[in-house]
């Protein structure tokens, strides 16, 4: 079964600081990897997502993951955080194609991200 | 391109009601999926569509149902109501080959 640990519910940082959330899978085989953001009451929104090749992935905003086999992680990073940037991450993990759970995401917990001015 | 659209956004039900929530996937997309979030147990997948069929289910009592109709759009049906089944539910939609997720901006269901 997949599963995804996001080690730290909640992380602040100052405004300008750079940023790492941490993200650990368990998958079978090559997962799909995605990263999200949520602000309250609002949907989800696709920062960013892994299927195959280059292990380091742009994605909008500015954020940026890489894509760890030996490690099973998938962390997200940005350089420099702006206060805007303050909301809920999630990582998740899906089948590929073929898969059984195929269609289906696993989400981690969420990390809340407060950035301080 | 419009995004996914999910009606309604705000939902108060009484306990043991029945309640149908409904997604509009984005053009061309043929798979929708559906996931409850809730503050305890956070974001859980219910079901998936593919082409009208079923795909894949996650754990939750029959209770929760869903459909999708030829033209992709899909509902979600919850029956006889608890005050447990109070959440956002998110409605989910891809192209089906591997493509990413976009997501609706969800219904909060409240139940009374």
């Amino acid at each position: 079964a997949q599963s995804v640990t996001q080690p730290d519910i909640h992380i602040t940082v100052s405004e300008g600081a750079s940023l790492e959330l941490r993200c650990n899978y368990s998958y079978g085989a090559t997962p799909y990897l995605f990263w999200y953001v949520q602000s309250p009451g609002q949907g989800l929104q696709l920062l960013l997502k892994y299927f195959s090749g280059d292990t380091l992935v742009q994605g909008i905003k500015g954020f940026e993951a890489e894509f760890k086999r030996s490690q099973s992680s998938f962390n997200l990073r940005k350089p420099s955080v702006h206060w805007s940037d303050a909301a809920e991450y999630f990582c998740a993990v899906g089948a590929n194609a073929g898969g059984t759970s195929y269609g289906k995401l696993t989400f981690g917990q969420g990390t809340i991200l407060t950035v301080h001015p | 391109k419009a995004g996914v659209t999910q009606t309604p956004r705000y939902l108060i039900k009484t306990r043991g009601q029945q309640v149908t929530l409904s997604c509009s996937p984005i053009s061309g997309h043929r798979s929708v999926s559906w996931y409850q979030q809730t503050p305890g147990q956070g974001l859980q997948f219910l079901f998936e569509y593919f082409s009208e069929t079923q795909r894949n289910k996650g754990n939750f009592p029959g209770r929760f149902s869903g459909r999708q109709f030829s033209n992709s759009r899909s509902e979600m049906n919850v029956s006889t109501l608890e005050l447990g089944d109070s959440a956002l539910y998110l409605c989910a939609s891809s192209l089906g080959a591997g493509g990413g997720y976009t997501f609706g901006s969800g219904t909060r269901l409240t139940v009374v």
